[in-house]
């Protein structure tokens, strides 16, 4: 099946300092890719989606400035966090999609801001 | 794309044992799928099920679809320790919204 790769997997990082994961679809070319961050036992929530060569489409109550995401090609979307703080600490999730297809997910990062 | 809501909440059993889930939704769909979420991990797609079929199988997995009532079902038959996991509905495939999922727990 579809594969999708997220990277890194765990960032421990001091406050303040930026954080960039990307997410790569290894075996398709996905049009579509979505970010989601999922707090303890509670539920994906969409924070964009962004297709290749466009701007992202955020989700309302998500900071574009804090979230940067950038989709430079069909297999690579990365997420940047910008001057992290303790409660952007979550499990940050992406999925890749194409026309007509279920999304594929990506293993998730776990984001810790000290 | 519109939210699924799962039901219950959370659902412990026994190995060998079936599990049964529920998914309810607000609006019309083209299609309904299932995903589980291992603890840490992403989600993985288990099985879409279109507006026009009412039941589809996938090895010991089975989904029903009513679209007269708007819900679906996910049957686990002869549960396995791992298939502990969290247990997601979704409708279409952009603009995805998930609810909270069912916690399911099989003890071994």
């Amino acid at each position: 099946g579809a594969v999708v790769s997220q990277h890194p997997s765990r960032v421990i990082c001091k406050s303040g300092t930026s954080v960039k994961i990307e997410c790569r679809s290894l075996d398709f070319q996905a049009t579509t890719m979505f970010w989601y961050r999922q707090f303890p036992k509670q539920s994906l929530m969409l924070m964009a989606t962004s297709n290749e060569g466009s701007k992202a489409t955020y989700e309302q109550g998500v900071e574009k400035d804090k979230f940067l995401i950038n989709h430079a090609s069909l297999t690579l979307s990365t997420l940047t966090v910008t001057s992290a703080h303790p409660e952007d600490s979550s499990f940050y999730i992406c999925s890749a999609g194409r026309s007509g297809q279920p999304q594929h997910f990506g293993d998730g990062t776990r984001l810790s801001i000290l | 794309s519109q939210q699924g809501e799962e039901d219950p909440q959370a659902l412990s059993i026994q190995e060998g044992e079936n599990a049964t889930m529920n998914c309810s939704y607000k609006t019309s769909i083209n299609n309904l799928q299932w995903y589980r979420q291992n603890s840490g991990r992403g989600l993985v797609h288990l099985i879409l099920i279109r507006s026009n079929e009412r039941e589809k199988h996938s090895g010991r997995l089975r989904v029903t679809l009513d679209t007269s009532k708007k819900s679906s079902s996910l049957l686990i038959t002869a549960s396995r320790a791992a298939d502990t996991a969290s247990y997601f509905c979704a409708t279409g495939y952009n603009d995805m919204r998930f609810g909270a999922g069912t916690r399911l727990t099989v003890k071994p």
